[in-house]
């Protein structure tokens, strides 16, 4: 099984500041998910970045996905109470394997 | 209304009584997954299917069976539930692995 790693694990800022969570493996992903859980609730799809060195933005929210499509990472601008949440990566590893690899998450809290 | 639906939401029992988790999805997917999400382990996956009779083992299948008859349905049971089973369920639902994940609203068991 691949492994993704995550980091931070934690973490707690002021309302406007900025943040970014990385997601790392060693190995290949044809491509990479962001999810955000809410408490009682299933993950909901951000993005999925497919091609190396791809970024995309989803308002105050940039994803980027490294170029030899090992590593991944959520930059959030100005951050809101509303953003709070648990951020997950997940990875496909690619033809033949249908086993999405999540990492453990990074549980984000945006202090008004 | 695209949806995943898992049954029931919250579950005590006790230890060895044969219970079943339902799952069901209304988007003709082919791929369907079993995670069990626990503190500092994040999200790991129990058994996905890529289609109708077609099953395998994800990352931590031990004491979970799972069938799957029809394209819809995807029920995860445990023969003879144990307290180390106790943890927040999620059945999965996608088109194909690099798109999204739909997640249902998780199933909260405890086994006692």
């Amino acid at each position: 099984t691949q492994l993704l790693e995550q980091s931070p694990q934690f973490l707690s800022i002021q309302e406007g500041e900025n943040l970014t969570v990385y997601c790392n493996s060693s190995s290949v992903f044809s491509s990479l998910q962001w999810y955000r859980q809410e408490p009682g609730e299933g993950p909901v799809l951000l993005v999925t970045v497919v091609t190396g060195g791809e970024v995309k933005k989803l308002k105050r929210l940039t994803f980027q996905f490294g170029d030899a499509r090992k590593d991944s990472s959520l930059h959030i601008t100005a951050a809101q109470p509303g953003d709070t949440g648990l951020y997950l990566c997940a990875g496909a590893p690619g033809a033949g394997s249908y086993q999405l690899t999540f990492g453990k998450g990074t549980k984000l809290s945006v202090i008004p | 209304e695209a949806q995943v639906t898992q049954n029931p939401r919250y579950l005590i029992t006790v230890t060895g009584k044969k219970l079943t988790v339902t799952c069901s999805q209304n988007m003709n997917h082919e791929y369907m997954s079993w995670y069990r999400q626990d503190p500092g382990l994040g999200l790991r996956q129990i058994y996905y299917s890529m289609n109708v009779e077609v099953t395998d083992k994800g990352d931590v299948p031990e004491g979970y069976k799972v069938s799957r008859k029809e394209k819809r349905n995807f029920p995860l049971i445990l023969e003879s539930p144990s307290p180390n089973q106790t943890s927040l369920y999620f059945c999965a639902s996608h088109f194909t692995q690099n798109t999204e994940a739909f997640f249902g609203q998780g199933t909260r068991l405890t086994v006692v």
